[in-house]
């Protein structure tokens, strides 16, 4: 079993839709959370970095993490075409080094 | 600014040449970090620097030889690859371990090894 599972998708919605992204984990001392998005032939850009349990709102992305059932979510709404991306969940526990834990990652395209 | 920099961006390379990937950031970050990530994968971590010394090391080939001469400047040699090390090779840099070290990536190398 992976220490982090996100599905794959690819993930189809229309122009204005609410995007839901999931991330599961294993590890109960992960404490930092972030949603990275990666456009193709891209390197990833740090979308949201989260501190242990809680939400997160920047603009149209809400971060929601739950430690308790080890479960995180990445909202967009008012989604776009230019949202058309790879997500990327990641992350790591205090003391491990900077290493960074990521999901497969979720691709997702918004039609207009 | 939270700009990470990498040349070349593009390298086509033969199995016997010598190359060498540079990376640069002035945040004054005092971690950097190389990964490698093939299409359709996440980031997989290969080293890790840490005020200028070799923190992590993820068990990686001999023919990848990592170099940070300075608190700015991340390189990573290349010798003897194999086609399977074809890839796109990304520089991150962050604070040092804590609560801030948010890690930020450069836009790749994308590496043809023929």
């Amino acid at each position: 079993q992976k220490e982090v599972e996100q599905d794959p998708g690819p993930l189809s919605v229309p122009e204005g839709a609410i995007v839901s992204l999931n991330c599961t984990y294993s590890n109960s001392a992960f404490q930092y959370f972030m949603w990275y998005r990666q456009y193709s032939r891209k390197g990833p850009e740090l979308l949201m970095y989260t501190y242990s349990s809680g939400n997160k709102e920047d603009g149209r992305f809400t971060a929601q993490v739950d430690k308790s059932s080890k479960y995180i979510s990445l909202f967009i709404r008012d989604s776009q075409p230019s949202d058309s991306a790879t997500y990327l969940c990641a992350m790591k526990r205090a003391g491990g080094g900077g290493k960074l834990i990521f999901g497969q990652g979720t691709e997702l395209s918004v039609k207009p | 600014d939270t700009e990470v920099t990498q040349t070349p961006k593009h390298l086509v390379m033969g199995m016997t040449n010598k190359k060498s990937l540079k990376c640069e950031q002035h945040m004054g970050h005092r971690a950097m970090y190389w990964y490698k990530q093939k299409a359709k994968k996440p980031p997989e971590l290969m080293f890790v620097y840490s005020y200028e010394k070799l923190s992590i090391n993820e068990s990686v080939p001999s023919r990848f030889s990592p170099e940070c001469p300075n608190s700015s400047l991340l390189n990573l040699h290349l010798h003897a690859l194999q086609p399977e090390d074809s890839a796109l090779y990304l520089c991150a840099s962050s604070q040092v371990e804590g609560r801030s070290d948010k890690q930020y990536f450069g836009p790749g190398t994308r590496l043809t090894v023929t």
